[in-house]
């Protein structure tokens, strides 16, 4: 298995608290993402990350924000969870190009009440 | 529409049918293919790319239609382990995939 770890595993907070996820990688891969998993939705992409302080933007990152000043972590910061962030959310890392698949931590279950 | 399609089941089969599961995609400048397999309250993994000579692993095979603009996994003799849900991934490019809802599968003993 890829040596990707995700913190916390499980989280319960409050509308309007700060949230930080953390994705640490062991594999020294270039790329790592944030996704975000809902019932009826596919995987979609929040962030992702192309090198030490190069970030962009995926499908669905309003209320998001994310940092990368190592290559081995990725934070994904919610500044004021709200409810409909309540998901389960996934970091995946990859090398370079088009045929490199991606692979994933865990998953962080977050819960905004 | 949609990136990717996939018809999200459930399929239930007996142990040792054979099953198979099509995806469609919609950006036909779409690059590469992969099938992830997803157990229940767990990371996706990797299951196997799609090549676009279509390519084997064991019971597994995956295909690639580019005209049809669909690709496939057939699952041969399957075994109870094989209960999943199957997610169709497509890259579209700048190493962006776009997941399918997923297909999801159960063997019946």
């Amino acid at each position: 298995d890829a040596g990707i770890t995700q913190s916390p595993r499980h989280k319960v907070t409050e509308t309007g608290t700060p949230v930080t996820l953390r994705c640490h990688q062991t594999e020294n891969h270039r790329y790592m993402y944030w996704y975000r998993q809902d019932p009826g939705h596919g995987l979609r992409l929040i962030h992702y990350s192309y090198g030490v302080k190069d970030t962009d933007k995926g499908e669905v990152s309003d209320g998001y924000s994310v940092s990368r000043s190592k290559t081995e972590d990725f934070l994904l910061t919610l500044e004021s969870a709200t409810s409909s962030q309540t998901s389960v959310y996934f970091c995946a890392i990859s090398e370079p190009g088009f045929s490199q698949p991606q692979h994933f931590g865990d998953g962080t279950r977050l819960s905004i009440l | 529409r949609k990136e990717v399609e996939q018809d999200p089941g459930p399929f239930n089969v007996p142990e040792g049918a054979t099953v198979a599961f099509n995806c469609t995609y919609s950006n036909s400048a779409s690059q590469s293919f992969f099938w992830y397999r997803q157990d229940c309250r767990k990371e996706p993994k990797l299951l196997m790319s799609v090549y676009s000579s279509g390519n084997e692993d064991g019971r597994f095979t995956a295909q690639l239609n580019r005209a049809s603009q669909y690709i496939s996994l057939l699952i041969r003799d399957s075994k109870l382990s094989d209960s999943a849900t199957y997610l169709c991934v497509v890259n579209s490019g700048a190493n962006n995939l776009f997941f399918g809802t997923g297909t999801r599968l159960t063997v019946i003993p």
